[in-house]
């Protein structure tokens, strides 16, 4: 059974305080690994695609990297506009559907 | 470029009521997807259309839910009767293709009384 796991639940970080979110994640025949920001009572925002191990993607102070079993989103230097609930998701080869994690809920106090 | 839209933005209603969710995709997007979120969780795939087919529903509770997709462009989601364990959001998203980026709604949140 596909499995995707975020960790940690929840982060409170400092502005500026550099971090990094986990999404471990158990499928076969990965397509793709996505990533969302979803703010309070919106809908999940699509942040990047990554394809196999070894790829990184950046925007402004968000890089995610993929290996073989886990990804990455490390935020540098990170604003109170930053703060959100990061989801990672999950696309096998096989199938359609996005299998989402639970998701961090990032906080950056000013 | 307009995103997808999705109305009401909140529902509360008594159990055993009805109630129905409308979603208008991205232009031009031919797979539409309907996913429940529960607080704390990240969404769930109810179902999947390819133009108006519903090709993956396999999710969707078909004894109170039912979706349609005319012309293959908005879609409506029905609950009937509601149960108190529908209390979600519940998220419209779109992608040209299965395979490409799924592009979500703002969401309809239902609370049921």
């Amino acid at each position: 059974e596909d499995q995707v796991t975020q960790s940690p639940e929840a982060l409170r970080l400092q502005e500026g305080e550099s971090s990094s979110l986990n999404c471990s994640y158990t499928v076969s025949g990965l397509r793709g690994l996505f990533w969302y920001r979803q703010d309070p009572g919106k809908g999940p925002e699509f942040l990047f695609t990554l394809y196999s191990a070894g790829e990184e993607k950046e925007k402004e102070r968000l890089k995610a990297t993929l290996t073989k079993k886990e990804s990455f989103l490390h935020i540098t230097a990170p604003k109170p506009e930053d703060s959100a609930t990061y989801l990672c998701a999950v696309q096998k080869g096989s199938a359609r559907q996005l299998t989402f994690g639970s998701g961090t809920q990032l906080t950056v106090l000013p | 470029e307009a995103g997808v839209v999705q109305s009401p933005r909140y529902k509360i209603i008594e159990k055993k009521q009805p109630v129905a969710f409308w979603c208008n995709p991205i232009s031009g997007h031919n797979t539409l997807y309907w996913y429940l979120q529960n607080l704390g969780q990240g969404p769930e795939l109810l179902i999947r259309y390819e133009n108006e087919e519903a090709v993956d529903d396999s999710q969707l509770p078909k004894d109170r839910f039912s979706a349609e997709r005319l012309k293959g462009v908005d879609s409506t989601l029905k609950i009937q009767p509601a149960e108190l364990g529908d209390s979600a959001v519940y998220l419209c998203a779109s992608s040209l293709g299965y395979t490409d980026t799924q592009y979500f709604g703002p969401g309809t949140r239902l609370t049921v009384l």
